[in-house]
């Protein structure tokens, strides 16, 4: 079965800029989603299609897919973005999460 | 303004069955796929099932296979789904996604299965 993994965490200072990877066998020939969840609360979607951005959410979230790596990136990072981070991709007409990362912001 | 709503959640033996339900508002299920991922405690997300636009299709994690069904009733705008054989390790918020470009836009609230003796 198709597999995604994640680092389990990163940490970023306010300010800077996190990046958040997903990786699977030639993730880069599907679209990648990323969503970000904070505790309690429903999760919501930042990035699909790769690069793009549903309304609502802040520019400083961008994304980008090739070969077999998806990276979620968040510029200059907010307090307000602490909170766990989910890719995902679609394996013919399964939907595949990746394990979750944990950002940190300190 | 779109929305899904879950219900139907609650505490069950192992072995035990459950159905849960998830009403929509402000469109229609011939237009977008509505699947639904849990969240298990102290785990990550998990897609677990989805149903087509025509509803004649419906997919599932390997992990339910058999033991999921879906089914919907265009008239009430709801979806069910039905659970058989719950196991602890089906313990989890479960929750209903609109699909929108092969992602998951719109979530509900979330409701809260627990297997437990």
């Amino acid at each position: 079965s198709y597999e995604l993994t994640q680092p389990p965490s990163v940490s970023v200072s306010p300010g800077q800029t996190a990046t958040i990877t997903c990786s699977g066998e030639k993730l880069g020939d599907k679209y990648a989603s990323w969503y970000q969840q904070k505790p309690g609360q429903s999760p919501v979607l930042v990035i699909y299609q790769d690069t793009k951005r549903p309304s609502g959410i802040p520019e400083r979230f961008s994304g980008s897919n090739s070969g077999n790596t998806a990276t979620l990136t968040i510029t200059g990072t907010q307090a307000m973005d602490e909170a766990d981070y989910y890719c995902q991709a679609w394996d013919t007409s399964t939907a595949v999460f990746g394990g979750g990362t944990k950002l940190t912001v300190l | 303004e779109v929305q899904l709503v879950e219900s139907g959640g609650g505490l069950v033996q192992p072995g035990g069955s459950l159905r849960l339900s998830c009403s929509v508002s402000e469109f229609t299920f011939s237009t977008y796929a509505i699947n639904w991922v849990r969240l298990a405690p102290g785990k990550g997300l998990e897609w677990v099932s989805m149903l087509s636009t025509s509803g004649a299709v419906a997919y599932y994690a390997d992990s339910v296979k058999g033991r999921f069904t879906l089914s919907r009733d265009s008239s009430r705008n709801t979806l069910y789904l039905q659970m058989n054989s719950l196991r602890a390790e089906d313990t989890a918020v479960y929750y209903c996604a609109k699909d929108f470009n092969r992602a998951f836009d719109v979530w509900g609230q979330g409701t809260v299965v627990t297997v437990s003796s």
